[in-house]
């Protein structure tokens, strides 16, 4: 089956500085969409893209649908406490209106964010 | 509060047994989707329903088995439950089946098997 591999698997930041990740595959995705999960909760939806080559941001975050449609990044701008928690990127494919649409997750990245 | 509501939070049970997980999706979301979460793993996709249809299967073991109800609530069975069972099981839901329609989680049962 397709497998997303995201990076890094963690990071110790300080706060206030930026932070990057990335999911890079070798299948192509219709869609990107990155969550965060936080203990004990279930994953929340943060960003979606639909198009390759689209930039859209969240407040502080911004990511970014690869031109090749085989990759993402997410930026996280001036980190603080709350930003701590597991980033999961996923790919969405299928066709749209269609009944095969899927999401494959990467395995997360764990930000801790040092006050 | 994605909307999606999944009972219960914990469930411990011993090996052999057999249990229920239940989802109430977003109101108007029609999908639902099955994923269960370990340690090692990470997120994987089990089943997907639309509408009261079974639409897709990922790894989801012979042992369990899923439906969505007239309602469009829906239940993941898991039968001769083994240790390697325990995990984070999460519902979510969507609009339609589509691209442009994305996910959104509950906060899961978390399963332990002794």
């Amino acid at each position: 089956g397709q497998q997303l591999n995201q990076s890094p698997q963690s990071m110790f930041i300080q706060e206030g500085e930026d932070v990057s990740m990335n999911c890079t595959s070798s299948s192509i995705f219709n869609t990107w969409l990155w969550y965060k999960q936080d203990p004990g909760e279930g994953p929340v939806l943060l960003i979606a893209l639909y198009k390759a080559g689209e930039l859209t941001s969240n407040g502080r975050l911004t990511a970014q649908f690869g031109i090749t449609r085989k990759d993402s990044f997410l930026n996280i701008s001036a980190s603080i406490p709350s930003d701590v928690g597991i980033y999961f990127c996923a790919g969405g494919d299928g066709n749209s209106g269609g009944s095969n649409y899927k999401l494959t997750f990467g395995k997360g990245t764990l930000l801790t964010v040092n006050p | 509060d994605s909307g999606v509501t999944q009972t219960p939070k914990h469930l411990i049970t011993a090996t052999g047994q057999r249990v229920t997980l239940r989802c109430s999706p977003r109101s108007g979301d029609l999908s639902v989707y099955w994923y269960q979460q370990s340690l090692d793993q990470g997120l994987q996709f089990l089943i997907q329903y639309y509408n009261g249809e079974e639409r897709a299967k990922g790894n989801i073991l012979e042992r369990f088995s899923a439906q969505q109800f007239p309602d469009l609530h829906s239940e993941l069975n898991l039968s001769s439950l083994e240790l390697g069972d325990s995990a984070l099981y999460f519902c979510a839901s969507s609009a339609r089946v589509s691209p442009n329609s994305p996910l959104h989680f509950g906060n899961g049962t978390r399963l332990t098997v002794t």
